[in-house]
């Protein structure tokens, strides 16, 4: 099994562009999530699913659009990037719902809005 | 919002020494996790605590739940280099849904050999 998987890996963008972070696992769990890592603030949680077509926001989702149209991919859209959306994305995967689950992070990715 | 404050957030040891690192909030937590990442990579689960007063042991590590569920220690016994890393606790309040998870600020804990 491969995980969870993130691409891009890196990725620059000028303000007021457009783009997609892909997000696939291969565990079929049903819940899945998209985190932020900022310096000296932990993990921030954008938006989660607990299946497919259904998602929910989190505590910062302003910005970010989700979408979960099969078990597998869960992909977050920056609508139109801004210099505060310059961060660590994490998408994390697990089997369960409950609190307790283990999730699974994948490698995340780096994004720099210029 | 559930805060989870992590302390310290940066420390720095000799191989062979032992170092504790604290969770603490004013709210009550049904369970606590806490993870491990290393630079470039994702969060990595260590263990995860549900009982007031618990104590989970992985290795040279040693996980405590407070008796209120407030806080969280973890203590590492004759840390070693290949420990640095950044711990993160995270904890879910009571009748928390999935993904409504807090993370504290996390500890950046290198060990010189």
């Amino acid at each position: 099994n491969a995980g969870v998987t993130q691409t891009p890996k890196f990725q620059v963008l000028k303000t007021g562009q457009s783009m997609t972070l892909q997000c696939a696992q291969d565990m079929n769990h049903e819940y899945m999530s998209w985190y932020r890592q900022d310096p000296g603030m932990g993990l921030r949680l954008i938006h989660y699913s607990v299946g497919a077509g259904i998602t929910d926001q989190g505590e910062v989702p302003n910005g970010y659009n989700v979408s979960r149209s099969t078990t597998e991919d869960f992909p977050l859209r920056l609508l139109s990037a801004a210099p505060s959306q310059t961060s660590v994305y994490f998408c994390a995967s697990s089997y369960g719902g409950a609190a307790q689950e283990t999730q699974y992070f994948g490698p995340g990715t780096r994004l720099l809005v210029l | 919002t559930q805060l989870l404050e992590q302390s310290p957030q940066f420390l720095s040891i000799q191989e062979g020494e032992n170092l504790t690192v604290y969770c603490n909030s004013s709210s009550v937590f049904s369970s606590l996790q806490w993870y491990r990442q290393e630079p470039g990579e994702g969060p990595v689960l260590l263990v995860t605590v549900v009982t007031g007063g618990e104590v989970k042991k992985l290795k040279r590590l040693t996980f405590q739940f407070g008796d209120a569920r407030k806080d969280s220690s973890l203590h590492i016994t004759a840390a070693q280099p290949g420990d640095t890393g950044l711990y993160l606790c995270a904890g879910a309040a009571r009748g928390t849904s999935y993904g409504k998870l807090t993370f504290g600020q996390g500890t950046i804990l290198t060990v010189h050999p």
